[in-house]
């Protein structure tokens, strides 16, 4: 079964703080996506990363996909509390036929004014 | 909104009932996907689906539970007989093609008393 081990589980943080999140697995994933979800909502899409060593920005937060293509990260400059919510990082493993996409349990961070 | 629809968005049964949730795609999408998510867990694949089509059930408990995409209308999750345990958050995601991104609707919310 693959797995996607998200870090920290809680985070919670002051406004203007940097943080970083991190989604590893023993797997290799063709694709990585991270979204965003906020409580009683869906899972909203940030970004998808697919190249080994791939660094992409969204104005605050930088997402980074692992040489190995085994594990990423997203880090969030000058946290504000807009921020606030659930971080999901979700794969497509090369080992499994299809398009499923396997979750990571998630990091709740909260950013206090 | 082009949005992917779920309904409803809350849905009460009681045990022994049967459970019907709707997702109607984005538009111009022909490949939807369901996930469950249970309480303090994080989202788990249930079932892959392109019009017609069944393409990958590996994540559908092998009883009581079965979904559809008819060639008209919505895509179905059918839950026969309910039971507590299946109380969760029931997601829906639709992608225009099979290694497209996945884009969530904004769930449906099964309570079983």
């Amino acid at each position: 079964t693959q797995l996607l081990e998200q870090s920290p589980q809680f985070l919670s943080i002051q406004e203007g703080e940097n943080l970083t999140v991190y989604c590893n697995s023993s797997s290799v994933f063709s694709s990585l996506q991270w979204y965003r979800q906020e409580p009683g909502e869906g899972p909203v899409l940030l970004v998808t990363v697919v190249t080994g060593g791939e660094v992409k920005k969204l104005k605050r937060l930088t997402f980074q996909f692992g040489d190995a293509r085994k594990d990423s990260s997203l880090h969030i400059t000058a946290a504000q509390p807009g921020d606030t919510g659930l971080y999901l990082c979700a794969g497509e493993s090369e080992e499994t036929s299809g398009s499923r996409l396997t979750f990571g349990e998630g990091t709740q961070l909260t950013v206090n004014p | 909104n082009a949005g992917v629809m779920q309904n409803p968005r809350h849905l009460v049964r009681r045990r022994g009932q049967e459970a019907r949730l709707r997702c109607s795609p984005m538009k111009g999408h022909s490949h939807v996907y369901w996930y469950r998510q249970l309480p303090e867990e994080g989202l788990k694949f249930m079932v892959y689906l392109q019009k017609e089509n069944i393409i990958d059930e590996s994540g559908m408990p092998k009883e009581r539970f079965s979904a559809e995409f008819p060639k008209e209308g919505p895509s179905i999750l059918r839950i026969q007989q309910v039971v507590r345990g299946d109380s969760a958050a029931y997601f829906c995601a639709s992608s225009l093609n099979r290694d497209g991104e996945q884009y969530f609707g904004p769930g449906t919310r099964l309570t079983v008393t």
